[in-house]
């Protein structure tokens, strides 16, 4: 069974400089999705970035990136030019690309706070 | 992008009886939907995942006479938690997908607090 790990229960970044979200993961398969997701005091699952393992160029949305390293099994989340609206919970999250295996496999989380 | 909603988003309910929660796909088909359950300051668990016009798959350690996941029509999935008990207290959340494929997105919809008394 895959298992996702994030080591950092919370993070603190200061408003406009960068802060990074580690996660690691464990799996046989070589063919999967991994994702960052935000989960804001509303509770809504917001999807911030996604990786395709098969993919060697790290995937980038705007002000977040992830840095990914397959053979480590490593996929960390980079904040740039972090926002009072960043501050949420932030999940890490696995899924398998082979047969139907669809389901999400999600990290315990890493509550960022943004601070002025 | 597409949208997913929940029904009601919040609900008391007492002891011994039984509460339904609605998951509709809005502007989608969604031939799969998947329940996770959340409790305070920890991560989605997943309980189980419901394909359109079939049994529900539950995960391991998720009782199936317990919660139970109809899955009728391609935009709506029911979560009936049945004889609840105040252990049954926590954020339930659905998603949707328009294919089991792992290369389809899964959206989630905003979550409903069911609280038992």
């Amino acid at each position: 069974a895959q298992t996702v790990t994030q080591s950092q229960p919370e993070m603190s970044v200061q408003e406009a400089e960068t802060v990074t979200l580690s996660c690691t993961y464990d799996t046989s398969e070589s063919d999967y999705y991994l994702f960052w997701y935000k989960q804001p005091p509303s509770r809504q699952m917001i999807l911030v970035i996604r990786q395709e393992a098969y993919k060697q160029q790290n995937a980038t949305e705007n002000r977040f990136s992830v840095n990914f390293q397959k053979a480590a099994k490593s996929f960390s989340l980079k904040i740039s030019d972090s926002q009072l609206g960043d501050a949420a919970m932030y999940f890490c999250a696995y899924r398998s690309a082979s047969g139907t295996a669809s389901k999400l496999t999600f990290g315990t989380g890493t509550r960022l706070q943004v601070t002025l | 992008g597409a949208v997913v909603s929940q029904h009601p988003s919040w609900v008391i309910c007492k002891s011994g009886t039984s509460v339904k929660i609605e998951c509709r796909s809005l502007d989608f088909q969604a031939t799969t939907m998947f329940w996770y359950r959340q409790f305070p300051k920890q991560s989605l668990m997943l309980m189980a995942t419901s394909n359109e016009g079939s049994k529900a798959t539950y995960e391991q350690g998720v009782e199936k006479d317990k919660f139970l996941i109809n899955h009728a029509s391609l935009t709506l999935s029911t979560l009936t938690v049945t004889s609840a008990h105040p252990e049954d207290s926590s954020f339930y959340i659905c998603s949707a997908t328009l294919s089991r494929a792992a290369s389809y997105e899964q959206y989630f919809g905003p979550g409903t607090r069911l609280t038992v008394t």
